[in-house]
């Protein structure tokens, strides 16, 4: 089985710009979730959805982030105009039903570089 | 608020010895529980949950985990460790009866295993 695939891997921009990240998941899973995993901490949920809706997105700083899931399979992240404190590494994840006995399975992320 | 605490940033090992890595959890409710760990440059990897039953959960490379709801931990253990167990541990709880399956991590801790 093919595991969640995320690109870039790696993205420098300056402050200001604007940036966008891509997320596949798992073939068949309904829901998918954007993490920010700064340095030093846990991964911290930004959005999830469930197919093409929004279902929580009540850490997305929605200023400057925003996210979206067409089709119900892909997903893009993006972040505009970008701050110092976005520098932290992107993770997708991706689950069969969403349910909270379910494991979640993640992508190797983008680490995001701001200058 | 869901708080999850790993009291140790960093464990250090040496290979052949049995290890354990610590987790508390600060949750409503009977949350289910999960480990994760995460490799260099990469994502998080499942290693095991605790849903109900038995206390002493078995999960993946010889991992396992014991759940106590006294203490509300759920420390991660294994009996004799490797030098390629080296990598981040993450603690992860998720609400029981949440229909959003969101996860809450800790801050990780970072296990070193020396030859």
């Amino acid at each position: 089985e093919a595991g969640v695939a995320q690109s870039p891997r790696y993205k420098i921009i300056e402050k200001r710009q604007s940036v966008a990240f891509w997320c596949n998941p798992i073939s068949g899973h309904a829901t998918l979730y954007w993490y920010q995993q700064i340095l030093g901490q846990g991964p911290k949920l930004l959005i999830q959805f469930q197919n093409n809706g929004v279902v929580d997105d009540s850490q997305l700083p929605k200023d400057r982030f925003s996210a979206e899931r067409l089709k119900g399979v892909d997903s893009t992240l993006k972040i505009q105009p970008a701050k110092l404190e976005d520098s932290a590494v992107y993770l997708c994840a991706s689950s069969l039903e969403g349910l909270s006995n379910q494991p979640q399975h993640f992508g190797d992320g983008t680490r995001l570089s701001i200058l | 608020a869901q708080s999850v605490a790993q009291p140790e940033d960093q464990v250090n090992v040496a290979e052949g010895n049995p290890l354990t890595v610590k987790c508390t959890y600060s949750v409503s409710g009977n949350p289910y529980l999960f480990w994760y760990v995460q490799y260099p440059n990469r994502g998080l990897q499942f290693l095991l949950k605790y849903i109900t039953g038995d206390n002493l959960v078995k999960g993946s490379y010889g991992f396992e985990a014991e759940f106590n709801k006294s203490q509300t931990s759920f420390h991660l253990k294994k009996p004799s460790a490797l030098v390629s167990d080296s990598a981040l541990y993450f603690c992860a709880v998720s609400p029981r009866g949440s229909t959003l399956g969101r996860l809450y991590f800790g801050r990780g801790t970072q296990l070193t295993v020396w030859p």
